[in-house]
Parts: structure tokens; C-alpha cells; sequence
């Protein structure tokens, strides 16, 4: 099956840095989605993006589908950004089904 | 309401206890899925339902016992539950089939601790 990594595994900032995490999967996909899971455990959309380019205020992201990869942009970091950031993506046989990575777990230190 | 709700929050029951987590979404969606996240392991799909249809049971063992009466609601049954057990449960719906994008949206999850 569709493998999908996630790196760095952890990274610590300072406020205000900007960051930039990384989703690699092995296969081609028809839906890539990143979200970003609060430490009350709350999953919050941040971007479908199975191609091109988006931005959502101090957020974006890319993914280049032909080389199989995404990239999620935090500029200017805060603290409420502090939490795990998942990518997973969907295969057209896949039933739906998302695959997701291990996770970056994100810490901003005021 | 918008979005997805999940009741309770919060949940402690010991291993003879029978009890249900509920699931609304408010998104017009089709389709909604139950999923399982242990700490440091990634989410485990449960089971999908579309239409109100059961498409997905992944292995799942029976005292886990899904219900979806139509396709705004979503309950899982517990009953003689393990330790092992204890983890956040997250529900999720997607307009699957909908339209071209399949983008699924979470609700702020169970956690379910089992003594």
C-alpha cells in the first residue's frame, strides 16, 4: 500500500520563526489533505490540496503531485500553532480510505 | 450546531459498563467514519458508513458495534471493553460521492478511558 512520511518528526521554535514541514507519499493520489490536531485532540482542516498551491493567512501549502511530495508553510509563528501537524491522502482505489502520516509535532516557545 | 459534535468528551467506564458515543454532523454530508487514536500511534479507520450503509470495517473487534441510523448520526457501542481500549475517538463525515472532492472534517473527539 501507499506509504506517506512526515518530517521532521519534531521541531521547537521560537515565536515568530517560520517553518516549513514536509509530506512525502509513495504513491499517486486523488486527495491530500494537512490538518493540525490541537492538545485537546481537535483535528482542524487546513488545506485539501491534492495539486498546486494555497495560502490561508500565515499558512500554505504546495504539493507537486508528478514528484509525489507537499509541503505546509507556517510563517510568523505563534504559540496557539503548537500541536501535532498530520498530512493524508486518499487513492482513487483506496475506497475513500485516507492513509495518514506519523505526524510533526510542533512546539513554539513564546 | 455546525459542523461535527461528538457526546460525551469525556468518558470513563470500567470493563463490565455498556455504553454509546454519539456523532452529528450538521455539513449535508453522505458519508461518516469512525476513527481510533492511541497515544504516539497514528488514527485507525474503524468503520465507514455511506448513505447510511456500512462500506468499511477494518478488522475491528465486536465489542465495538457501530449504528448509523440516517446520515446525520453515528453511534459506536462499547460494551466489555479493555484497558487497551482507552484512546481519543474521533468521528468524521465527507460529501463522498457528492462531488469530485472527498474532504473529510472532524469532530473534537471522545476520550474514552477504560478501568
Amino acid at each position: 500500500g501507499i506509504q506517506v512520511e512526515q518530517s521532521p518528526p519534531d521541531l521547537i521554535l521560537q515565536e515568530g520563526a517560520n517553518s516549513t514541514l514536509r509530506c512525502n507519499f509513495s504513491d499517486s493520489v486523488n486527495n491530500l489533505q494537512w490538518f493540525h490536531q490541537n492538545p485537546w485532540g481537535q483535528l482542524i482542516n487546513l488545506f485539501y490540496i491534492p495539486s498546486g498551491t494555497k495560502q490561508n493567512g500565515r499558512l500554505s501549502a504546495t504539493t507537486v503531485a508528478t514528484e509525489r511530495y507537499s509541503l505546509l508553510y507556517i510563517s510568523s509563528s505563534q504559540t496557539t500553532d503548537s500541536g501535532v501537524y498530520f498530512c493524508a491522502v486518499e487513492q482513487g482505489d483506496s475506497n475513500y480510505q485516507l492513509i495518514w502520516g506519523a505526524g510533526t509535532k510542533l512546539i513554539i516557545k513564546p | 450546531e455546525t459542523g461535527v459534535t461528538q457526546t460525551p468528551r469525556h468518558l470513563v467506564m470500567g470493563m463490565t459498563n455498556k455504553k454509546s458515543l454519539k456523532c452529528e454532523q450538521h455539513l449535508g454530508h453522505n458519508a461518516m467514519y469512525w476513527y481510533k487514536q492511541s497515544a504516539k500511534k497514528p488514527l485507525e479507520l474503524m468503520f465507514v458508513y455511506n448513505f447510511k450503509e456500512q462500506t468499511e470495517n477494518n478488522s475491528v473487534p465486536s465489542r465495538f458495534s457501530p449504528e448509523c441510523p440516517n446520515s446525520s448520526h453515528l453511534f459506536l457501542h462499547l460494551h466489555t471493553l479493555q484497558p487497551e481500549d482507552s484512546a481519543l475517538y474521533l468521528c468524521a463525515s465527507s460529501p463522498r460521492g457528492q462531488v469530485t472532492y472527498n474532504e473529510q472534517f472532524f469532530g473534537p473527539g471522545t476520550r474514552l478511558t477504560v478501568l
